[in-house]
């Protein structure tokens, strides 16, 4: 069974800190996106990252930085975190091409910046 | 650029009844069409794609969508509702000639089935 997993479910962490988001995929996929979930806005893309050491801004990476030393991890930093970063964080996966492009995703962490 | 429009919050039907959440999409060249569904508290779980070939698509519990080129629409329909299907869809969409294949989501519908 395929499997995307986010390190925490729920965070709280204080304004100033620097919060580390982790994502590890068993499927050897090389496409990794974040994306944040907010109501009435659906999901935005934050950052993507098409291989290991690559990535491409979304349409909303201010505030935010990411990591991808292997293939099945993607880090996603928040540098100072602030209260309007309090959101749903979910991490996916898919494959590069080919018709079976679906992107597979995390449970989500839902964090809260005080 | 490409997007994706959901244009219902919410839809409300009653257990047994056919229903319909629609979708349209504005995207160059062909596109990767995607409904995902996510219930309380939980990520995404994939439903159905259409990426060519027959314009109605089939997948997971019972859900298909058309594809419909000259609407830009992909509704995503299911012939008898449950009241377990109560939960929040997402269409989305990626242009494959895009620089790194961005997936774009609609801002969700909430479907509320009753019993």
């Amino acid at each position: 069974d395929v499997k995307v997993t986010q390190s925490s479910r729920y965070l709280v962490k204080r304004t100033g800190e620097k919060v580390f988001l982790e994502c590890v995929q068993d499927m050897d996929h090389e496409n990794m996106f974040w994306y944040r979930q907010d109501p009435g806005l659906g999901l935005r893309l934050i950052y993507f990252s098409y291989d290991v050491k690559m990535k491409e801004k979304g349409d909303i990476p201010e505030g935010y930085s990411v990591s991808r030393e292997k293939k099945e991890r993607f880090s996603l930093i928040l540098e100072s975190a602030s209260t309007n970063q309090t959101s749903m964080y979910l991490c996916a996966s898919s494959l590069r091409g080919g018709m079976n492009t679906e992107a597979f995703f995390g449970q989500g962490t839902r964090l809260t910046v005080v | 650029a490409q997007s994706v429009a959901q244009p219902e919050d919410q839809v409300n039907v009653a257990e047994g009844n056919p229903l319909t959440v629609k979708c349209t999409y504005s995207v160059s060249g062909n596109p990767y069409l995607f409904w995902y569904v996510q219930y309380p508290n939980r990520g995404l779980q994939f439903l159905l794609k259409y990426i060519t070939g027959d314009n109605l698509v089939k997948g997971s519990y019972g859900f298909e969508a058309e594809f419909n080129k000259s609407q830009t629409s992909f509704h995503l329909k299911k012939p008898s509702a449950l009241v377990s299907d109560s939960a929040l869809y997402f269409c989305a969409v990626r242009a494959p000639n895009t620089g790194f294949q961005k997936l774009v989501f609609g801002t969700g519908t909430r479907l509320l089935v009753s019993p």
